[in-house]
């Protein structure tokens, strides 16, 4: 039982170039967010799940576009990587709303745009 | 929106000593408030929750409070040791039923 994951673990990119980052769960959770930490600013929630096909928006959620194709996937989008999204984005899933349940992190990705 | 906001930003403690680490939020609808902890390098993972129901929860050497009125609610750790040296961060749930986290207590605990 991996939990959630993520890949790439490390990423760096220019300016301007795309990339997808790809959360997966094991845990048959309906729930998946998309959370970047920024020091001295917490996690703040980009984008979020609430089923498979389902996607809203988060606190943060200019410059990144998410699908969720299937229950265990949920992929984070980048068309065109900014320096102000220099950050580590971690993924979570969680059974229920995670106004009320545990949610479970990935390890995360630091990603650096140059 | 829901606000949170977390004090000290970091906090120094001698090994065997308490600490404690404070959150308020603006929402009076808020009702679940977890606390995360993340070591260096790891992912954030929940140690302790309260919900509005109670003013009090314990587990362990850690401990929750909640004063719904003042809207504040506290974590405190007895007897600290070296492993307890990670970042902590509070979070209250928001309108949308989401998580609204505060900017993270970074604790290190002295040998």
């Amino acid at each position: 039982n991996a939990g959630v994951t993520q890949t790439p673990k490390f990423r760096v990119l220019k300016t301007g170039q795309s990339m997808t980052l790809l959360c997966a769960q094991d845990m048959n959770h309906e729930y998946m967010y998309w959370y970047r930490q920024d020091p001295g600013m917490g996690l703040r929630l980009i984008h979020y799940s609430v089923g498979e096909g389902t996607t809203a928006k988060g606190e943060v959620p200019d410059g990144y576009n998410v699908s969720r194709l299937k229950k265990q996937n949920f992929l984070l989008g980048l068309e065109s990587a900014a320096p102000s999204q220099t950050s580590v984005y971690f993924c979570a899933s969680s059974f229920g709303l995670a106004g009320g349940e545990t949610q479970y992190f990935g390890p995360g990705t630091r990603l650096l745009v140059l | 929106g829901e606000n949170v906001e977390q004090h000290p930003s970091t906090l120094s403690v001698q090994e065997g000593d308490s600490a404690v680490i404070k959150c308020t939020y603006s929402d009076s609808a808020s009702n679940y408030f977890p606390w995360y902890k993340q070591e260096l390098g790891k992912r954030p993972q929940l140690i302790i929750d309260i919900r509005s129901n109670v003013g009090e929860k314990k587990d362990q050497r850690i401990a929750v409070t909640l004063n719904k009125t003042a809207k504040h609610f506290s974590l405190h750790i007895t007897e600290t040791q070296p492993e307890d040296s990670a970042v902590y961060f509070c979070a209250a749930n928001n309108a949308g039923n989401m998580l609204t986290f505060g900017g993270g207590t970074r604790l290190m605990v002295k040998p």
